[in-house]
């Protein structure tokens, strides 16, 4: 059955750390790959999507993700965390023709002083 | 460009009432979703339409919510009676045809039942 693992629940990093979120997929097929982040009382803006062509994509607010079609994952990575990037983090999957995503739990990313 | 509208943003009712919420989409996006989100997990589907018709809808409790979009524009989503396991954050997304996948989200009606 496809589905999207995020293992972690949470993770906390310092301000100005880097970071990386995991997301491993069940797909048979290529998927479309999409990084959603959620901010406290908003909804769910696209970080950065990936559909084909170059394993490294780049997404809004200094946030990149790569495609391992091996390892069947997409983590999220951020070289430098700011305070503002504490929200939750949603990796989702494209997984038929209609178009409709199939969603990790989400990761809650704390941010330390 | 405006994007996708959603009223009311909070609502607070006591189990076995009814609620409705509104969803206006970014002109010109035929497919209009509905997703149920509870604390702590991510959001499920509950209906899409493409225009005024149902692509979807094989995850929507249909005994008591039914979602309806008359004129291919906004959508109102209705649950008639709540129970408490309805608590949730619904959300509204819509898409181009261009066959992206992107959605783009409202921000959310809060629903608490009492």
């Amino acid at each position: 059955a496809q589905s999207v693992t995020q293992p972690d629940i949470h993770i906390t990093v310092s301000e100005g750390a880097s970071l990386e979120l995991r997301c491993n997929y069940s797909y048979g097929a290529t998927p479309y790959l999409f990084w959603y982040v959620q901010s406290p009382g908003q909804g769910l803006q696209l970080l950065l999507k990936y559909f084909s062509g170059d394993t490294l994509v780049q997404g809004i607010k200094g946030f990149e993700a790569e495609f391992k079609r091996s390892q069947s994952s997409f983590n999220l990575r951020k070289p430098s965390v700011h305070w503002s990037d504490a929200a939750e983090y949603f990796c989702a999957v494209g997984a038929n023709s209609n178009y409709q995503l199939i969603w990790g739990a989400g990761t809650k990313l704390i941010i330390k002083p | 460009e405006a994007g996708v509208a959603q009223s009311p943003r909070y609502k607070i009712i006591e189990k076995r009432q009814s609620v409705a919420f509104w969803c206006n989409p970014i002109s010109g996006h035929a497919t209009l979703y509905w997703y149920q989100q509870i604390l702590g997990q991510g959001p499920k589907l509950l209906i899409q339409f493409q225009n005024n018709g149902v692509v979807d809808d094989s995850q929507l409790p249909k005994d008591r919510f039914s979602a309806e979009r008359l004129k291919g524009v906004d959508s109102t989503l209705k649950i008639q009676p709540a129970k408490l396991e309805d608590s949730a954050v619904y959300l509204c997304a819509s898409s181009s045809n261009r066959g992206t996948g992107e959605l783009f989200f409202g921000e959310g009606s809060r629903l608490t039942v009492l």
